[in-house]
């Protein structure tokens, strides 16, 4: 079965703190997206990965093919930072369709 | 345009009544999607459009719904008979073509079915 985990679940840090979010699938995928979904509801496609790492200012992403498994980090945190963060995969058999995680709640407080 | 545009943004109806959504992709995006997001739930695949292939529509939740792509740019996806459960944000996202690229989303359409 095609699935996608994400951890943790709900998320609070304090303002300046390393943060890290986890996102593991079951089975291989051909690319992997980390989104940011605003409190207002709009989604900001952050990073695209098949293999590697990207960054992009204070984030930060990785994914490890064998192991199954991608990070989001984000360095100084900030309160703007405060968002949901959703790990969506396209799976090897699954054609174009993207699988997504259910999310993190990242709150950043000042 | 320069983003992803959806309308309405928001659209209240009444049970069993037909609704059609908008979505206008990134001018030169091929491949086009629709997801549903619920309340207090993750992101769900509706139907996706590629081109002039044939879309792939294994997400669509029943024959209730449906969407079409007018001359590779421009799509609609059609909720007829509407239910309470198809209360939800409905989003349009939105990329250059088939390759490993990064998705643009609309800011999507708040459905109420009352």
């Amino acid at each position: 079965k095609n699935e996608v985990e994400q951890s943790p679940q709900n998320l609070t840090a304090q303002e300046g703190e390393f943060i890290t979010i986890n996102c593991s699938y079951s089975v291989g995928i051909s690319a992997l997206h980390w989104l940011q979904q605003h409190p207002g509801g709009g989604i900001v496609s952050l990073f695209m990965l098949s293999s590697g790492k990207k960054k992009h200012g204070r984030l930060i992403a990785t994914i490890n093919i064998q192991e199954k498994h991608s990070s989001l980090h984000i360095t100084a945190s900030h309160p703007r930072d405060s968002a949901v963060y959703i790990c969506a995969v396209r799976f090897l058999q699954g054609a174009q369709k993207l699988v997504f995680g259910q999310g993190t709640r990242l709150t950043i407080n000042p | 345009g320069a983003g992803v545009s959806q309308s309405p943004s928001n659209k209240v109806t009444e049970k069993g009544k037909d609704v059609e959504l908008r979505c206008d992709p990134i001018s030169g995006h091929t491949a086009l999607y629709w997801y549903r997001q619920s309340l207090g739930q993750g992101l769900e695949f509706l139907i996706y459009f590629q081109g002039n292939s044939a879309p792939d529509k294994s997400g669509l939740p029943s024959d209730r719904f449906s969407a079409e792509r007018t001359g590779g740019s421009v799509s609609t996806l059609t909720i007829q008979r509407t239910q309470q459960e198809d209360s939800a944000v409905y989003l349009c996202a939105s990329r250059p073509g088939t390759g490993p690229e990064k998705l643009f989303f609309g800011s999507g359409t708040q459905l109420s079915v009352l």
